[in-house]
């Protein structure tokens, strides 16, 4: 079945960049999407990019897609330590299909 | 503002005591799931409505139940629930159609003893 698989742990100073990978493999996937996770709270929508694009940026945020390596990224420019949360990748084949989420991968910002 | 409202936020119960735990979106999407979080699994679905009256098993689905009578409503019933049902549980809603990003409510954490 369709897995996404992300690394569990990164750790980053403050003012660092962060980079965040994901693989997934469902060449099919149309949509992708980043969501954040902070403590005690649920699911937000960080950002999200279509199968057709290989790149979209948003402020600090910068998404990469390699469609041929099934592999996206999500890169925080200037990490501040508002940004230590749980970062989830999903991908999605149809506007009518589940999302397949990853386990999630812990960013820690020390000062 | 738009929103997904699960309740309770927090619950403590006894084996086998059966309770409800209510998710309502006010965004008349016609999509909502309900999704357990657990450490080093990550999120996995349990059920999930495509539209009123339509509801589908997700990956561990045993041990729950739903139902979907109205559009804004989700409730995920545990009819006798276990110590391995302890988590943190996640409502969820989004459209049908196209680009249309998931909606999480807060969460529910359940505690079974």
């Amino acid at each position: 079945g369709e897995d996404v698989e992300q690394s569990l742990f990164l750790s980053v100073r403050e003012g660092d960049s962060s980079v965040i990978n994901c693989t997934y493999t469902d060449s099919s996937s149309t949509y992708l999407y980043w969501y954040k996770q902070e403590p005690g709270a649920g699911l937000q929508l960080l950002t999200y990019i279509f199968s057709n694009m290989d790149m979209k940026q948003d402020q600090r945020l910068t998404v990469l897609l390699n469609k041929k390596d099934k592999h996206l990224s999500l890169r925080i420019a200037d990490t501040q330590t508002g940004d230590s949360a749980i970062y989830f990748c999903a991908d999605q084949y149809s506007g009518y299909s589940t999302l397949t989420f990853g386990k999630g991968t812990m960013l820690l910002v020390s000062p | 503002e738009a929103q997904v409202t699960q309740n309770p936020r927090y619950l403590i119960t006894v084996t086998g005591k059966k309770l409800t735990v209510t998710c309502s979106q006010n965004m008349n999407h016609e999509y909502m799931s309900w999704y357990r979080q657990d450490p080093g699994l990550g999120l996995r679905q349990i059920y999930y409505s495509m539209n009123v009256e339509v509801t589908d098993k997700g990956d561990v689905p045993e041990g729950y139940k739903v139902s979907r009578k109205e559009k804004r409503n989700f409730p995920l019933i545990l009819e006798s629930p276990s110590p391995n049902q302890t988590s943190l549980y996640f409502c969820a809603s989004r459209g049908n159609r196209g680009y249309s990003p998931l909606h999480f409510g807060n969460g529910t954490r359940l505690t079974v003893t």
